[in-house]
């Protein structure tokens, strides 16, 4: 079965300082993973997909994502936070079930940003 | 220009309460989902139906009714809420995959808090 797990619950960074959310998948077929992004009182928004094409993926407001099989990771970065990224950040792999998928969360990432 | 919207946004309501949550996308996707996101900000799925048809039903009590009358439609019932119910839930819809490989992201609507008191 697939599922994910993001260290650190909460992160903060400094306007301006690079953003690095983590996740790891586990996953006994090639997966598709996703990060998403929720602000507050919001529904969650996709930032990136990786689905096979490549490896680095780039994503909506300055996001991008590499996905690393020999480390089984797919980090989310940006280089420069800005106060507009505070957010809860979510981690996903699709699950697949037979002719079904389902998105499978990890715990979510609580970014603050400092100014 | 709405995707997937959801109503009501707020919900409060007793305990023994039957209550609905509707949800309606106009992305002309099959698939269609409910997602419960708990007080630790946990999401995990409850049911997704493709073309009204039930795929997924991850072992919710069977007090939650989903009912999907046409493939734009996914409505929620919930019969003699409890406290533990209280969350949020989302309502989504997604494209088909390439096969079925899940490579298709789903699109959410903005939630409905449910608070049961």
């Amino acid at each position: 079965a697939q599922s994910v797990t993001q260290l650190g619950s909460h992160v903060s960074v400094s306007e301006g300082a690079l953003v690095l959310l983590r996740c790891n998948y586990s996953s006994s077929v090639p997966p598709y993973l996703f990060w998403y992004v929720q602000y507050p009182n919001q529904g969650l928004q996709l930032l990136l997909k990786y689905t096979s094409a490549a490896t680095l993926v780039k994503g909506i407001n300055g996001f991008e994502a590499e996905f690393k099989k020999s480390e089984t990771s797919f980090h989310l970065t940006k280089p420069s936070a800005h106060m507009s990224d505070a957010a809860e950040y979510f981690c996903a792999v699709n699950s697949l079930g037979g002719a079904t998928n389902k998105l499978i969360f990890g715990t979510g990432t609580l970014l603050a940003v400092q100014p | 220009d709405t995707a997937v919207s959801q109503t009501p946004k707020y919900l409060v309501t007793q305990m023994g309460n039957d209550k609905s949550i509707k949800c309606e996308q106009n992305l002309g996707h099959d698939t269609m989902y409910w997602y419960k996101q708990d007080s630790k900000k946990f999401l995990k799925i409850m049911f997704s139906y493709n073309n009204k048809e039930l795929i997924i039903n991850e072992t919710v009590p069977n007090r939650f009714s989903p009912k999907s009358p046409d493939k734009a439609h996914l409505n929620l019932h919930i019969n003699s809420l409890e406290l533990g119910d209280s969350a949020v839930y989302f309502c989504a819809s997604s494209p088909p995959g390439r096969g079925v490989l899940g490579d298709t992201e789903a699109f959410f609507g903005q939630g409905t808090r449910l608070t049961v008191v």
